[in-house]
């Protein structure tokens, strides 16, 4: 149980394009769903938190224009990355927490997406 | 701040040793933590969480928390290769949030 998908795995893009990551929680509902961007031999970074049907709160110098958070169900959230440019290759993890269960703040991350912007 | 802290490492052992793995954290109100594995480009896996204090077992792993010196940390008894990889250290941001703090990471190099 509690497996998280994302999709696509890896993406290379044209600077200056949009790329949309989706991140589904498969076997249960999650309360909240984050964002996290990791840089090679770097620790995880949140960028936002996520809720299904509210706006999406993002971390101190994350521009929330730039990276676009909607969270339409209790299964789904998506990140587009608007306009990209090479400083925002990285990898872009989710992670979700379920809305029913002993373990409701315990987070469960998908495989990540690598993201290169050429 | 609320921070947590991991040494960086890397730190070795050899193959059926006891890994110990160390975290320590600023925010007294914190009240889960968890320890995750995450092997070179793939996303964290969750390796068990703990709420109270005292050990928590689970197979080769046990959490040990410490509220009143505030620390957590993790044994690997019997420590494989397949157990190098770096261990990330998380608490709760605060009572009834489900935002973490995240620690740099401990990386685990089991020496064959």
């Amino acid at each position: 149980g509690a497996v998280v998908s994302q999709h696509p795995s890896w993406v290379i893009c044209k600077s200056g394009t949009s790329v949309k990551i989706e991140c589904r929680s498969l076997d249960f509902q999650a309360t909240t769903m984050f964002w996290y961007r990791q840089f090679p031999k770097q620790s995880l970074m949140l960028m936002a938190t996520s809720n299904e049907g509210s706006k999406a709160t993002y971390e101190q110098g994350v521009e929330k224009d730039k990276f676009l958070i909607n969270h339409a169900s209790l299964t789904l959230s998506t990140l587009t990355v608007t306009s990209a440019h090479p400083e925002d290759s990285s990898f872009y993890i989710c992670s979700a927490t379920p809305a029913l269960a002993a373990d409701t703040d315990t987070q469960y991350f998908g495989p990540g997406t690598r993201l290169t912007v050429l | 701040q609320k921070e947590v802290e991991q040494n960086s490492g890397p730190l070795s052992v050899p193959e059926g040793a006891i890994a110990s793995l160390n975290c320590t954290y600023s925010d007294r109100g914190s009240q889960s933590f968890f320890w995750y594995r995450q092997y070179s480009g793939k996303s964290p896996e969750l390796i068990m969480f703990i709420y109270s204090n005292g050990d928590k077992e689970d197979g080769r792993f046990t959490a040990q928390l410490n509220k009143a010196s505030q620390y957590v940390s993790l044994l690997i008894r019997d420590s494989q290769p397949s157990d190098s990889a770096t261990y990330l250290c998380a608490g709760a941001a605060g009572p009834g949030t489900y935002k973490y703090i995240f620690g740099t990471g401990t990386r685990l190099k089991v020496l064959a």
